[in-house]
């Protein structure tokens, strides 16, 4: 009965390469969002999506594109990766874009090599 | 623009003790919400505590507790009769009302028995 799960917890892979990281979260709520931690454990917004809509969309390169099917799952695609891509991705979610709590999933460790 | 500083990079604390970990913050906005968050080592973000910047009173979560000082801008979380378990990364964050969850370079707390 995890809240917010992301698959998968672990990818390696090559430069060049395309990947995707999926997010589901079962909490009924309206906003999800993906943010990037990188090695020094700083971490940032990347996207936000309220109901399928994307609504924060920070300076990140056009090849990462999200994809919400629906507002339950929030998917992070990224083309032709970078070995500067290599991060700890985590998702998270909140009751809506307002202020609220965000929950966040266990995170995706990304290593481009 | 919104800014949050934490400038205790690593605190050390004996058990049972009670450990504050400082957070700074600067806005224009009238309307906004603090956050901490933990993350241990097992790489999981877990969301602790909130404060309304228009809420009276601080905000308290059976050990944590949120000293909220609004002139000094200032949003201090502080832990009482610290436990091991208490070793770990902490994040201040804030949000405006319609903008990102920015966070802080975090706190690493150690937790000695």
């Amino acid at each position: 009965d995890t809240a917010v799960s992301q698959t998968p917890k672990y990818l390696v892979t090559q430069m060049g390469n395309d990947k995707s990281i999926k997010c589901e979260q079962n909490l009924g709520h309206d906003t999800m969002y993906w943010y990037k931690q990188d090695s020094k454990k700083f971490l940032k917004i990347m996207f936000s999506y309220n109901n399928k809509e994307l609504i924060i969309n920070e300076t990140v390169p056009n090849r990462f594109s999200p994809k919400s099917p629906d507002k339950a799952h929030l998917n992070l695609h990224i083309n032709s990766l970078e070995l500067g891509d290599s991060a700890v991705y985590f998702c998270a979610s909140s009751q809506d874009n307002g202020l609220y709590e965000q929950y966040f999933g266990p995170g995706t460790r990304l290593t481009v090599t | 623009a919104q800014k949050i500083t934490q400038t205790q990079p690593g605190m050390f604390v004996q058990e049972k003790e009670a450990v504050t970990l400082d957070c700074t913050y600067d806005t224009s906005d009238p309307s906004y919400g603090l956050f901490w968050y933990k993350q241990p080592s097992s790489g999981e973000m877990i969301f602790l505590i909130y404060q309304g910047s228009y809420d009276q009173q601080n905000a308290t979560e059976g050990r944590y507790s949120l000293n909220f000082q609004k002139a000094r801008k200032s949003a201090n979380l502080v832990i009482s009769a610290s436990q091991l378990g208490d070793s770990a990364m902490y994040f201040c964050a804030m949000q405006g009302a319609g903008t990102a969850l920015i966070f802080g370079k975090g706190t690493t707390l150690s937790v000695s028995s």
